[in-house]
């Protein structure tokens, strides 16, 4: 019984590079969130979104950055152009309808040189 | 707009020394108030949710209470394995009734347990 997957854990991207991040929610689950967490500080939510549906993206910056979740395969959250604020752990949860059981993934962290 | 504030910002206890962790919310209709772990370089880990004031749940050296403004995380006899970040998190209701989705975090308690 798989967890909520992530890859890849560790990324390491220069200036004006793309970064994209994947997540796999666990079986039966068909709701996937974003967060990110900046070094010294808490885990602020950016994008709620159903298969091929954006539900929520009010924490999502509006230049850059974008999510998806399509029909088939997991939920890919994309950083175009990434600058050095960008570094930070990336965590992706997963819920089925209703927003019971709520499980995180182990994160991605961003590194920006 | 939702709001989680943890207390205190870091606790220090000696082992089988109990205490508490407090979160104060405020949120427009509370559909659930979580509770994770998170260790260094790890995802947050599902402790508890409690959804109603006067609401109780316990698990090994944990009790997790709620009110209408604030919810503690209790400890008894804490080990060191009990070291790690605590998150509190709010999730709002949304129209209608139904969940909201999104979570509300707080900035986390960075409990040390000392042998």
């Amino acid at each position: 019984n798989a967890g909520v997957m992530q890859n890849p854990r560790h990324l390491v991207r220069r200036r004006g590079q793309e970064a994209r991040l994947r997540c796999s929610p666990m079986k039966g689950h068909s709701h996937v969130y974003w967060y990110r967490q900046l070094p010294e500080e808490g885990l602020k939510f950016m994008v709620y979104l159903q298969k091929e549906n954006i539900i929520d993206e009010s924490g999502m910056p509006k230049e850059r950055f974008s999510a998806e979740f399509p029909k088939e395969g997991p939920s890919i959250l994309r950083i175009q152009q990434v600058v050095r604020g960008d570094s930070a752990a990336y965590f992706c949860a997963s819920s089925p309808a209703g927003g019971h059981g709520y499980t995180f993934g182990s994160g991605t962290r961003l590194t920006v040189v | 707009e939702d709001q989680v504030t943890q207390s205190p910002e870091a606790l220090r206890l000696q082992e089988g020394e109990s205490s508490s962790l407090n979160c104060s919310y405020t949120v427009s209709g509370l559909r659930g108030l979580f509770w994770y772990r998170q260790d260094p370089g790890k995802g947050p880990e599902f402790l508890f949710t409690l959804y109603s004031a006067g609401e109780e749940k316990e698990k090994e050296r944990l009790k997790a209470t709620l009110t209408k403004k604030e919810s503690f995380l209790h400890i008894t006899a804490p080990k060191p394995e009990d070291s790690a970040t605590y998150l509190c998190a709010v999730q709002a209701l949304g129209a209608g009734g139904t969940s909201y989705g999104k979570l509300t975090f707080g900035q986390g308690t960075i409990l040390t347990v000392h042998p």
